[in-house]
């Protein structure tokens, strides 16, 4: 089963510093999609990142970067120089390539971290 | 703007009254999605449509009934609701159903804030 944890509910910084939001994944496949979305005040989820599970190299977009290291399950995210734009509740999401009955799981998300830029 | 639309915004409902959701993703999407957002809850995966077909249903009540009537439409018809059903109830379309292949995402509709009274 899939599972995803964020451990970090709340997390309040000034602008301009960095911050990284934590997350760590479980999963029997070895296949799989690891996402980053982003959900402002008005409800929707904005797609931010996305990485396969067979390419480990870490990149940097902007003011966005992430970290994903299959050794430790984890797919990190850090946002540099963070603004007040950049508050917002920030999901970590899972999805598996399911090779029996040809169905589909989906995303599975993690409870969120809530991102608090402080001005 | 994503090229997923939901109606309406927002819904507040008696536990007798029976109505329904819309999602219409403008993206040529094959697979389509309701997800429901609680307080304090993970997203919770609700309904998963490929090729208009059910491939997944997660266990919901069946006081709450999806509809796919082509690939670009999705309905949550609801009946009975109770008031613990009140969330956010979001829609989301991607290219496979599995998402991520072919390096795509699922991309999400703004939801619908359901209150049932």
């Amino acid at each position: 089963a899939q599972k995803v944890t964020q451990a970090q509910t709340e997390i309040s910084v000034v602008e301009k510093e960095d911050v990284t939001l934590d997350c760590v994944y479980e999963t029997r496949d070895t296949t799989y999609y690891l996402f980053w979305y982003k959900q402002p005040p008005s409800g929707e989820l904005v797609f931010l990142i996305r990485r396969n599970s067979f390419d480990e190299q870490n990149e940097i977009s902007g003011r966005y970067s992430w970290n994903f290291q299959k050794s430790t399950s984890s797919f990190n995210f850090t946002i540099t120089a963070s603004q007040v734009v950049d508050s917002a509740v920030y999901f970590c999401a899972l999805s598996e390539r399911v090779y029996s009955g040809g169905g589909a799981d989906g995303l599975t998300f993690g409870k969120g971290t809530h991102l608090i830029i402080q001005p | 703007e994503t090229g997923v639309t939901q109606t309406p915004r927002h819904l507040v409902m008696g536990m007798t009254n029976k109505k329904s959701l819309k999602c219409e993703q403008h993206l040529g999407h094959n697979a389509m999605y309701w997800y429901k957002q609680s307080a304090k809850k993970p997203l919770e995966l609700m309904f998963v449509y490929s090729l208009e077909e059910r491939v997944e249903n997660n266990s919901v009540p069946s006081r709450f009934s999806p509809e796919c009537p082509n690939s670009s439409h999705l309905f949550l018809h609801l009946h009975t609701l109770q008031p613990e059903d009140s969330a956010l109830y979001l829609c989301a379309s991607s290219q496979e159903a599995v998402v991520g292949v072919g390096n795509t995402e699922a991309f999400f509709g703004q939801g619908t804030r359901l209150t049932v009274v």
